[in-house]
């Protein structure tokens, strides 16, 4: 069974300008959630999406968002990035939900602005 | 609200020693409580877990038992081998289902 794929795997991009990240479950999972891990913050929940909703939002501005299509597949899009938005973006896949379900995490998807 | 604080690193060893990575959490009610383990390059995987006070979690000779009165979940394993080098997490999750995690604890094992 395929793990949790994310791409791009590596991404620059300049202040101001947006991003849009890509992540596939594993076959059969319907949750997905995504962290951002940065040195100084460690790992901090952005947001879950089940069954194409948004179950679960962590504290990140409304710059961050996200939508989950048909297939389970997830894609987390950040508009006028910033400095600080620099950080490996993971997902985690679950069979139903974060909470009830152990997560498997993809690679992630390492993001450098400049 | 709810946070997870471990001993930062980085811990190095040697081969065999005994490890103990210390973490203690804040939380209301009863969390369910993980240890995850995040290899060079690769995302996180779950280590081990235990969702109830003095549950032992235990995984590929990895211990951490629930306890409640002190409020720690510190990992432990006998005897390390070089391949254990990678960043550990603690976390927990409560009944809104988001997972908090500490700030990792980054294990060097010296050959």
């Amino acid at each position: 069974k395929a793990g949790v794929t994310q791409t791009p795997r590596y991404l620059i991009k300049t202040r101001g300008q947006q991003v849009t990240l890509s992540c596939s479950p594993i076959s059969g999972h319907r949750s997905v959630s995504w962290y951002q891990q940065t040195p100084g913050q460690g790992l901090q929940f952005l947001f879950e999406y089940f069954s194409e909703t948004q179950r679960n939002k962590g504290n990140f501005p409304g710059r961050f968002s996200g939508r989950q299509f048909s297939n389970s597949r997830s894609e987390m899009n950040v508009s006028t990035l910033e400095l600080g938005d620099s950080a490996l973006y993971l997902c985690a896949s679950s069979l139903v939900s974060s909470g009830s379900h152990e997560q498997y995490f993809g690679p992630g998807t390492r993001l450098t602005v400049t | 609200g709810n946070s997870v604080t471990q001993m930062e690193g980085p811990v190095t060893l040697s081969e065999e020693a005994f490890l103990t990575i210390n973490c203690t959490y804040t939380a209301t009610g009863y969390p369910s409580l993980f240890w995850y383990v995040q290899y060079p390059g690769e995302g996180l995987q779950l280590l081990l877990k235990a969702t109830k006070a003095d549950d032992k979690g235990s995984n590929k000779g990895f211990e951490a038992t629930y306890r409640k009165e002190t409020t720690s979940f510190h990992l432990e394993k006998g005897s390390v081998q070089v391949s254990d080098s990678a960043v550990y997490f603690c976390a927990l999750m409560n009944r809104d289902d988001k997972i908090i995690f500490g700030k990792g604890t980054r294990l060097h094992i010296l050959p």
